[in-house]
């Protein structure tokens, strides 16, 4: 589905609070999604990936969480810190990682209050 | 480390100019790279999926003629925008597809067409 939006949201939150950061994808199909974080000026950074078969899954200080009745996926990362501060997209796509392109989300900036 | 690199990372040149984007593979024999595009504030696009030793394979609205992909080698995929205008500006990012694990991008190509 379309993805590419003129704004992208901000999420502004304390240092030491959790962060959630939430997504919703439109292809019912898909049965792979996956969070980026994007610093200034560089590529996606891989954070945590989810299969469909699943509806949570826990990395370090990161969590996802897939709803697949509702089509929506959110990352919840625990204990904010300033390198944190980023954009943070989810993409998804059909049959795996690298078996596909990925269709990204919008995007949401996340900043960090000292 | 990077697993995945891009050159160059930032390139001005005049109106109706080609320019050759590289991506590199720097740990694994990468069959499929994916190209994406990025406006300014916006999500990442894909644009086609380079497919090693065969054509590339283009999303609805991306023109192969301009935009021409090679994948001659199982480590470097190339972008080259032919006759590149103002429009064409952007940020152009790469990735490789390792079967079921998470995409890793390069870390982007800004392109600024005067």
């Amino acid at each position: 589905g379309e993805s590419v939006g003129l704004h992208l949201p901000t999420l502004s939150v304390q240092e030491g609070d959790n962060s959630i950061i939430n997504c919703a994808y439109s292809n019912s199909a898909s049965d792979y999604f996956i969070w980026y974080k994007q610093e200034s000026g560089k590529g996606p950074q891989f954070i945590i990936d989810i299969r469909s078969n699943m509806d949570k899954r826990q990395g370090q200080r990161v969590t996802v969480l897939l709803n697949k009745t509702v089509k929506h996926l959110s990352l919840q990362i625990a204990a904010t810190q300033p390198g944190d501060s980023a954009v943070y997209f989810c993409a998804e796509n059909m049959g795996g990682g690298g078996a596909d392109g990925l269709t990204f989300g919008k995007g949401t900036h996340l900043i960090i209050q000292p | 480390g990077a697993v995945v690199s891009q050159h160059p990372s930032w390139v001005i040149c005049k109106s109706g100019t080609s320019v050759k984007i590289e991506c590199r593979s720097l740990d694994f024999q990468a069959t499929t790279m994916f190209w994406y595009r990025q406006f300014p504030k916006q999500s990442l696009m894909l644009m086609a999926t380079s497919n090693e030793g065969s054509k590339a394979t283009y999303e609805q609205g991306v023109e192969k003629d301009k935009f021409l992909i090679n994948h001659a080698s199982l480590t470097l995929s190339t972008l080259t925008v032919t006759s590149a205008h103002p429009e064409d500006s952007s940020f152009y990012i790469c990735s490789e597809g390792r079967g079921n694990q998470p995409q890793h991008f390069g870390d982007g190509t800004r392109l600024s067409i005067l």
